[in-house]
């Protein structure tokens, strides 16, 4: 069964620092990964995903994700954190790959703060 | 931009009193998807339809129930709400067509039961 896990709940930057978020996935067949992020009182969007193509997947906002199957992970980061990036942002695992519903199975999510 | 919508966006309704929250798709989508999320939590996949006439349960056990009449349509029902009940409720949909398909999200309705 596949299962995701986010490390870190909060997450704070000044504006104009790095931004990464952690994403560690389990999964018995080959994953599709996904980033979304969720602002106050608003459903999903989604920032990018991973489907087997490239391993570091580029995103909207200046958002980008590198694969890492040696590390189960999937990493978000952005350059340069601005202070419309504040959000709630989710890692999800697709179990296309088991079930074939194409259900996503959701990380606990983590808040990004960014500081002025 | 995703061509998926949820109404009502807020509702507060007292307890034992029957709603339904709505969802529709203009993507012609087949696959549609319910996920509750408790403020500050991760969602949870309570509901899900490969198609018209097809409804599975999903990995979270809920009391509300969902109908998938026409493809476009995918309204869920609480018949008796309770305060347990609290939630945002997110419609999702996704199509056949590949794998990782991408699952876009309506805005979420939030319910309160008082």
């Amino acid at each position: 069964a596949q299962s995701v896990t986010q490390l870190g709940s909060h997450v704070s930057v000044s504006e104009g620092a790095l931004v990464l978020l952690r994403c560690n996935y389990s999964s018995s067949v080959p994953p599709y990964l996904f980033w979304y992020v969720q602002y106050p009182n608003q459903g999903l969007q989604l920032l990018l995903k991973y489907t087997s193509a490239a391993t570091l997947v580029k995103g909207i906002n200046g958002f980008e994700a590198e694969f890492k199957k040696s590390e189960t992970s999937f990493h978000l980061t952005k350059p340069s954190a601005h202070m419309s990036d504040a959000a709630e942002y989710f890692c999800a695992v697709s179990d296309y790959g088991s079930s074939n519903t194409g259900k996503l199975i959701f990380g606990q999510g983590t808040t990004l703060q960014v500081k002025p | 931009e995703a061509d998926i919508y949820q109404t009502p966006r807020y509702l507060v309704i007292g307890t034992g009193k029957k709603i339904t929250l709505e969802c529709s798709q203009t993507m012609g989508h087949d696959k549609m998807y319910w996920y509750q999320q408790d403020p500050g939590m991760e969602l949870h996949l309570i509901h899900y339809s490969y198609g018209v006439n097809s409804t599975e349960k999903g990995d979270l056990s809920s009391e509300s129930t969902v109908s998938r009449i026409r493809t476009e349509h995918f309204p869920l029902t609480l018949e008796s709400a309770r305060p347990s009940h609290t939630s945002q409720y997110l419609c999702a949909s996704s199509s056949q067509v590949s794998a990782g398909n991408t699952i876009y999200f309506g805005e979420g309705s939030w319910l309160t039961v008082v």
